[in-house]
């Protein structure tokens, strides 16, 4: 159970910036909002995790909420590549990651 | 960048026989998981592997299912007599340090029971 909550599915165009919602009301103070991506008929793919302040790596940012009941994604120029479900996964512990529906991403050209 | 290794990447058995699924997980990574997903439907964890021994299993993982560490590089999932429903994408997945780090994946093993 991913205790997270995302849009079904989101549309960017090509090379604009994209921000990818999650609410995990629920969420307390030792959990970590992990981001994990699928493109199509490959494995899931790491992107990025957090676990209070906002992060940022060479595929994207993460912006959690000071209250941290929600988190944002944040890809920062969109390209076709980057068309896949993305997850929005709350870990807890050493508990496993528990994937949920994700939000499918469609990039206009 | 190091990869998750997973043979075969499709496999064909007839319902009631057995399977092996083998995956090469990154060399000094220490905790290891199954994942499958049935076509169309979330990614499921299975079960999780660390120090020789299962950390986590679902509902999904019961005694029809195993895992194995044969010989420090390889890590499979045996599925004892498959049902047409094991029918899925079977994922591989290695970590270094827990799964609250991050989860490398392999390519998945395409599994069709008939």
């Amino acid at each position: 159970d991913a205790k997270t909550t995302q849009p079904n599915s989101m549309e960017s165009n090509e090379e604009e910036p994209v921000h990818l919602p999650c609410n995990h009301s629920t969420i307390s103070g030792t959990d970590y909002i992990h981001w994990y991506r699928q493109l199509p008929s490959q494995g899931p793919e790491y992107v990025i995790h957090g676990l209070t302040s906002n992060v940022n790596n060479r595929m994207a940012s993460l912006a959690i909420a000071e209250d941290r009941k929600s988190s944002t994604l944040i890809l920062h120029r969109a390209t076709l590549r980057d068309a896949a479900v993305y997850y929005c996964i709350r870990v807890t512990g050493a508990n496993n990651l528990f994937f949920g529906t994700g939000t499918r991403l469609t990039v206009i050209p | 960048e190091p990869e998750v290794t997973q043979t075969p990447s499709h496999q064909v058995t007839q319902m009631g026989q057995e399977v092996i699924l083998r995956c090469v997980p990154i060399s000094n990574h220490l905790y290891f998981y199954w994942y499958r997903q049935i076509l169309g439907q979330k990614v499921e964890f299975l079960v999780s592997f660390y120090n020789n021994e299962i950390s986590e299993k679902s509902e999904i993982f019961d005694d029809q299912f195993s895992v194995e560490r044969p010989d420090g590089s390889n890590f499979t999932l045996k599925i004892r007599s498959t049902k047409l429903e094991d029918s899925a994408m079977y994922f591989c997945a290695s970590s270094e340090g827990g799964p609250n780090e991050k989860l490398f994946f392999g390519s998945g093993t395409q599994l069709s029971v008939l």
